[in-house]
């Protein structure tokens, strides 16, 4: 399983950027990078997926170099509800079945 | 409806006990999971279950015993649990599919006394 390194903690002033980075030097050629949250004990909240093109939704953008060994999740206007945990995932197989293998994450703050 | 339920929400059980957790998904996913998170910590796999075949065991101990009685459908059962397993239980659910996320029910906050 590609595993991945974040940084142990971020804060971010509300209304500005949150850049949280990712590094995944081991991903293969077929595997997806994932991003999910929780919030305090919360299930993980799905935000955003991608394989080797850059992605945004209407949560966030995703950042994927292009040598694909890191990655950084943009939430362009940080509020307060966006405090959470952040988990980068390199979604694995195991005999053709799908894994979301958590690393530990990033713990963002977003201060007022 | 991207909904995963799991009942029940808080569950607390004696060591003697059997229990069983319960999940359900109704997005037509052919990919379940068992998770079992411990405060502070990321969620660790426990199992897979994929064309409601269990596809990956995680070297679980034997006092959790998944099921999967159909593709709408997964049961965690629980039984002679030490207090060490108290920890937030979660379900997940899945098309799958390359190119498919998965999705995640809210835990049932599990407590061993």
């Amino acid at each position: 399983d590609a595993k991945t390194t974040q940084p142990t903690s971020m804060d971010c002033a509300e209304g500005r950027a949150a850049n949280l980075p990712c590094n995944h030097s081991t991903i293969s050629g077929n595997e997806y990078v994932y991003w999910y949250r929780q919030i305090h004990s919360q299930g993980p909240q799905y935000i955003i997926h991608g394989l080797k093109n850059n992605e945004t939704n209407e949560m966030a953008s995703l950042i994927i170099t292009e040598d694909r060994k890191s990655s950084t999740l943009i939430l362009p206007h940080a509020t307060l509800r966006d405090t959470a945990v952040y988990y980068c995932i390199v979604r694995g197989t195991t005999s053709g079945t799908y894994k979301y293998i958590f690393g530990t994450g990033t713990r963002l703050k977003v201060l007022a | 409806d991207t909904e995963v339920t799991q009942t029940p929400k808080h569950l607390v059980m004696g060591m003697t006990n059997k229990k069983s957790l319960k999940c359900e998904q109704h997005m037509g996913h052919r990919a379940m999971y068992w998770y079992k998170q411990k405060a502070k910590k990321p969620p660790e796999l426990m199992f897979v279950y994929s064309y409601e075949k269990l596809s990956i065991n995680e070297s679980v101990p034997s006092r959790f015993s998944p099921e999967c009685p159909n593709s709408s459908l997964l049961n965690l059962h629980l039984h002679a649990l030490q207090p060490e397993d108290s920890a937030l239980y979660l379900c997940a659910s899945s098309q799958g599919k390359a190119n498919t996320e998965a999705f995640f029910g809210q835990g049932t906050r599990l407590t061993v006394v």
